[in-house]
């Protein structure tokens, strides 16, 4: 099975911020990667498939990058409500893994 | 609009079994992949497997922890996506989600449902 791992498992930032968020995959899995979003309580959202492409109505400062066995996800400008826990998962390969998960927190 | 809606969540005691239902609605969900992804309390989200579409040959696929356990089925009739547990313990415990999963992207999901394994 590929194993996906995140880093940082947590971060500390400030509104306006320019954060990334790196996942690495235990073996190559092109550009199968996603990234999604979860707030407390709430379901998971997808922000971004296939390493780079912007879901349908994921504002524009959340971006996507990489290929092989390294990605990572940017958030160019940090909103109030981009506080929360993202997570990357790989559809290369069944099981369609994810990392463990970065808590994005407000410094 | 798009919806999903899981039900049967439930406290159930370890070796019981307990099947989940999905209802869909707002999209054809006899031409799309389907998928149940879990997340055991305060940790991170699990692949639990995924069942195709009928006219891409119906196949299952399951993680690990749950294969020969658990088993996804569909009925395209009642726009239904079912999760049958068995065998259950204590590390099944989580809420269930359900996913659309389009072209090997999650892009829709359910509000989710608790099902606890506890003696």
């Amino acid at each position: 099975d590929i194993q996906m791992t995140q880093s940082p498992s947590s971060l500390s930032a400030s509104v306006g911020d320019r954060v990334t968020i790196t996942c690495r995959a235990s073996q190559t899995i092109s550009s199968y990667l996603n990234w999604y979003q979860q707030k407390p309580g709430k379901a998971p959202n997808l922000l971004i498939y296939a390493a780079s492409s912007l879901q349908s109505g994921v504002p524009s400062r959340f971006s996507g990058s990489g290929s092989g066995t390294d990605f990572t996800l940017t958030i160019s400008s940090l909103q109030p409500e981009d506080f929360a826990t993202y997570y990357c998962q790989q559809s290369y390969i069944t099981p369609h893994s994810f990392g463990q998960g970065t808590k994005l927190e407000i410094k | 609009e798009v919806q999903l809606v899981e039900s049967g969540g439930d406290l159930v005691k370890p070796g019981g079994s307990l099947r989940l239902s999905c209802a869909a609605s707002g999209f054809t969900f006899s031409n799309v992949w389907m998928s149940w992804v879990r997340q055991a309390p305060g940790k991170g989200l699990e692949w639990v497997g995924r069942i195709k579409s009928k006219n891409d040959g119906g196949t299952t696929d399951y993680a690990a922890p749950v294969k020969g356990r658990f088993t996804i089925s569909r009925d395209d009739s009642k726009n239904t996506l079912y999760l049958q547990m068995n065998s259950l313990t204590t590390e099944d415990t989580a809420v269930y989600y359900c996913t659309t999963d389009n072209y090997r992207r999650l892009d829709y999901w359910g509000q989710g449902t608790l099902v606890t394994v506890s003696s």
